[in-house]
């Protein structure tokens, strides 16, 4: 059974880096058959894809255009988990942000993480 | 972008039979998931691929993808059933994930 666990800080200061970590057990970050997401939780956004890393002989990593001159998504596959960056944050990336598995072909997510729920205030 | 567009609310009543669609731009040529989210509870799938249930998924909950829309259906609705329910389906063009607005079902 694939379990997903999220860590990192609820509160972030405007400008600076959000960070979060998801420790995968039950499969691996190199896993050819799954992509490894972020997605965020907002009343204003709804569910948001904010992109994925997977492994296909080498490593890719693709993101969401809302955020992608902002964002860094990398495994590490020492600790079999992957991480999302997201910088020079504002109010309006406050949200609830979720790890998931993708899965190929048609890319359903599941599991997904417990969801963190990230401030961005001063 | 790719858009797909849910009610924002459904009402029915226990044992009655509950309808929730999905309406996208040639969604019958998607393959479409959906997942079920509780309060204070991460998203969890309960069809994918327009109408595969994962294990531990009740029959009671079926999918179909047809045209410009996708249906979630749930018979003999239980209170036990109200959720937000979200499609979602992934996007070539883009290369990305598209999820719906999310339909409030609401047990009377």
């Amino acid at each position: 059974q694939v379990q997903l666990q999220q860590s990192g800080p609820g509160l972030v200061k405007p400008s600076q880096t959000l960070s979060l970590t998801c420790a995968i057990s039950g499969d691996s970050v190199s896993s050819s058959r799954a992509t490894w997401t972020w997605i965020r939780q907002s009343p204003s956004r709804g569910l948001e894809w904010l992109g994925r890393t997977y492994y296909r002989s080498r490593w890719y990593s693709e993101y969401a255009s809302s955020v992608k001159s902002r964002i860094v998504i990398k495994p590490d596959t020492s600790k079999n988990h992957f991480s999302l960056q997201l910088n020079s944050v504002t109010p309006e990336d406050t949200a609830v942000y979720y790890c998931a598995r993708g899965i190929i072909t048609t890319y359903r997510f599941d599991p997904w993480g417990q969801g963190t729920l990230v401030t961005v205030s001063s | 972008s790719y858009v797909l567009t849910q009610p924002p609310s459904v009402s029915v009543a226990p044992g009655h039979t509950a309808r929730i669609t999905c309406g996208g731009d040639s969604i019958g040529s998607k393959s479409v998931h959906w997942y079920h989210q509780k309060p204070g509870q991460a998203p969890v799938l309960v069809v994918y691929d327009d109408h595969d249930r994962p294990s531990g998924i009740p029959d009671r909950l079926s999918g179909s993808n047809s045209g410009n829309t996708a249906t979630l259906t749930i018979t003999r609705v239980e209170a036990g059933d109200e959720a937000d329910y979200f499609c979602q389906v992934w996007d070539n063009g883009s290369e990305h994930g598209v999820f719906g607005g999310g339909t409030k079902l609401t047990v009377l």
